[in-house]
Formats: C-alpha cells, structure tokens, sequence
C-alpha cells in the first residue's frame, strides 16, 4: 500500500493560482472517481475540501477545484489567499487496500 | 452540529496494548461508516482501518492486519480501536473520521496522541 506521490511543496503570491498533482497508479487513482483533497492546518484536523474528483462540500470556496487524468489527479486553488497556505492531502479508494494518502504537499502563500 | 471525539491515547510500552474510543454525536451514527486514520510526528496522513455503518465489514492497512481491531457500538454511538502488540512506528496521532460515502472522509476528530516507547 503505497502512497500516492505529491509534490513535498508548492508555492503561489496572492490572487495567483497553484495546481497540485497527485499520482497513483492504475489500482488507486486511474481505477476509480473516489478521489479527495484535504486540507490541514498546523496543530488541526484535516478539513474535506473535495471529493469523487471535483465534487465540493458546502462551505468549501469555489477558489478549489479538482480534476484527474489517467492516474494523476490535481487540486487547483485559483485566487490564492493568505488563509490558503497549509498542507494538502490527496486520498483514493485503493480496491482491497481500500484507501490510500498522498504525502502531502506543503502550500506557502509568498 | 456533527462531532466526533476520541479518546484514550496514552504513552505505552513496546508489546503492550490500548484501547481508542471515539464518541460521535450531531448525527446518525448508525448510518455511516467511520474511519481511524493515523499521523505520525511530522509526517503525512495513513489510512489505518474503516467499519460499514453496521459493522458487518473491516478493512486495515497491512502494517496493523492481526494486531489492530476496529469495531463500534451504535446503542453508544462509539467507534473504538483495540490495539495489540505495538510497535515505536505505531507512534501518532489517531483520528476517527465519518465516511458519509463511498471512500472519503468528511468530519474528523480532534485526536488523540499515541506514544509507544519504553
């Protein structure tokens, strides 16, 4: 059970946009639309900001949006803010392994 | 609202056991499946196990298979994780999530801190 592979940073001014991919393989991300992103800021609990793919919770900014192609999927957070920066997680159903995580990706907000 | 809060965390020897709870209230606890998920000191999230609504299906990540058992009690509204056997590397914080469907999570616990050392 592997997990998906992010990209450790990512970085972006305010009102820019910043995209971050997240790649699995044909038995996690490629197999199924149950991917979701999550953010955490230090010392909190992880927060749903998107799932199956591109789907946001109430709440959520329309500022985050997800997408995927083949095994990669991406988060893009157009017109970033200063609240923005935290870590980001992706997450898939994994078949048998059921659900995996990506590393994380640390966002900084310059 | 929607809460989940764990409980049970502790600092504990190698080889020994402990037993998490997690308390759910704002919703029907029945009706959903719920998840720990592990994160270990500065490091990344790990999916640890996940329970159907009714309990009638478990699935683990391999490192805990044969030493970690999730199970809940939905008269109590309690999820709960028995861990046998630990190891250093079972060292995090553990976080109880609610599942409302298929694979994701959306309410997460606060956690609670796990620290296996001798």
């Amino acid at each position: 059970q592997s997990a998906l592979a992010q990209p450790p940073s990512a970085s972006g001014s305010p009102g820019q946009s910043v995209t971050i991919s997240c790649t699995g393989t044909s038995s996690d991300v490629g197999a199924y639309t149950y991917v979701s992103w999550y953010q955490q800021r230090p010392g909190k609990a992880p927060q749903l900001m998107i799932y199956e793919v591109s789907k946001r919770p109430s709440g959520v900014p329309v500022r985050f949006s997800g997408s995927k192609s083949g095994n990669t999927a991406s988060l893009t957070v157009s017109g970033l803010q200063a609240e923005d920066e935290a870590d980001y997680y992706c997450g898939s159903h994994a078949g048998s392994n059921y659900l995996v995580f990506g590393g994380g990706t640390k966002l900084t907000v310059l | 609202q929607v809460q989940v809060v764990e409980s049970g965390g502790g600092v504990v020897q190698p080889g020994r056991s402990l037993r998490l709870s997690c308390a759910a209230s704002g919703f029907i606890f029945s009706n959903y499946g719920m998840h720990w998920v592990r994160q270990a000191p500065g490091k990344g999230l790990e999916w640890v196990a996940v329970i159907w609504y009714d309990g009638s299906n478990k699935y683990y990540v391999d490192s805990v298979k044969g030493r970690f058992t999730i199970s809940r009690d939905n008269s109590k509204n309690t999820l709960y994780l028995q861990m046998n056997s630990l190891r250093v590397e079972d060292t995090a914080v553990y976080y109880c999530a609610r599942d409302p469907g298929p694979y994701y999570v959306d309410y997460w616990g606060q956690g609670t801190l796990v620290t296996v050392s001798s």
